[in-house]
């Protein structure tokens, strides 16, 4: 069965510093990895995912993660920080297979601060 | 392109009660979700719908949560009898087919007193 862990509950930053959030995951197989943000009051948005191909991947409002099959990691990162970035993260894990259901983490808490 | 809908967005009742939950997938999406977010951790997947069959409701306190779908489109998920635990926010999500990527409505926040 795959499990995801965030290995940190919350994480405080301040303003255009950079910033990793970190995720392992455990599995027997092959996975698709996600990561997710969620604002106040709001559903899930995708930020990136990782199906296959080139192991770092690129997404919306400049994040960026990077597979690492060998320590089963799937860190988030981005360079410098906005006050706008402050939400909840999820990472996910997905088995390939008919139904390719989501496992999320716990969630990471990033708060921006001024 | 509309979203997720979900109603109502907050709803409080007192325990032993019942309450039902409505999501509206974006159109046209084959595969619908309902997941269950308690505060402080990640979603956890209830039932998964393709077209208007289960795929997978493993993990649906089926003594007490009940959902359908029944002309494969909107969806609703109730809860009869609610109990204390079941406090937390509920998630619809829909994609086009299984893998896809999922789009995810706001989320009906229960808290069951």
């Amino acid at each position: 069965a795959q499990s995801v862990t965030q290995l940190d509950s919350q994480v405080p930053v301040f303003e255009e510093a950079p910033v990793e959030l970190r995720c392992n995951y455990s599995s027997s197989v092959s996975v698709y990895l996600f990561w997710y943000v969620q604002y106040p009051n709001q559903g899930l948005q995708l930020l990136l995912k990782y199906l296959s191909g080139s192991t770092l991947v690129k997404g919306i409002n400049g994040f960026e993660a990077e597979f690492n099959k060998s320590q089963t990691s799937f860190h988030l990162r981005k360079p410098s920080v906005h006050i706008s970035d402050t939400a909840e993260y999820f990472c996910a894990v997905s088995e390939p297979g008919s139904a390719r259901q989501l496992t999320f983490g716990s969630g990471t808490q990033l708060t921006v601060l001024p | 392109e509309a979203g997720v809908a979900q109603s109502p967005r907050y709803k409080i009742i007192e325990k032993r009660q019942s309450v039902a939950f409505w999501c509206n997938p974006i159109s046209g999406h084959a595969t619908l979700y309902w997941y269950q977010q308690i505060l402080g951790q990640g979603p956890k997947l209830l039932i998964q719908f393709q077209n208007n069959g289960v795929v997978d409701d493993s993990q649906l306190p089926k003594d007490r949560f009940s959902a359908e779908r029944l002309k494969g489109v909107d969806s609703t998920l109730k809860i009869q009898p609610a109990k204390l635990e079941d406090s937390a926010v509920y998630l619809c999500a829909s994609s086009s087919s299984p893998g896809d990527e999922q789009y995810f409505g706001p989320g009906t926040r229960l808290t069951v007193t």
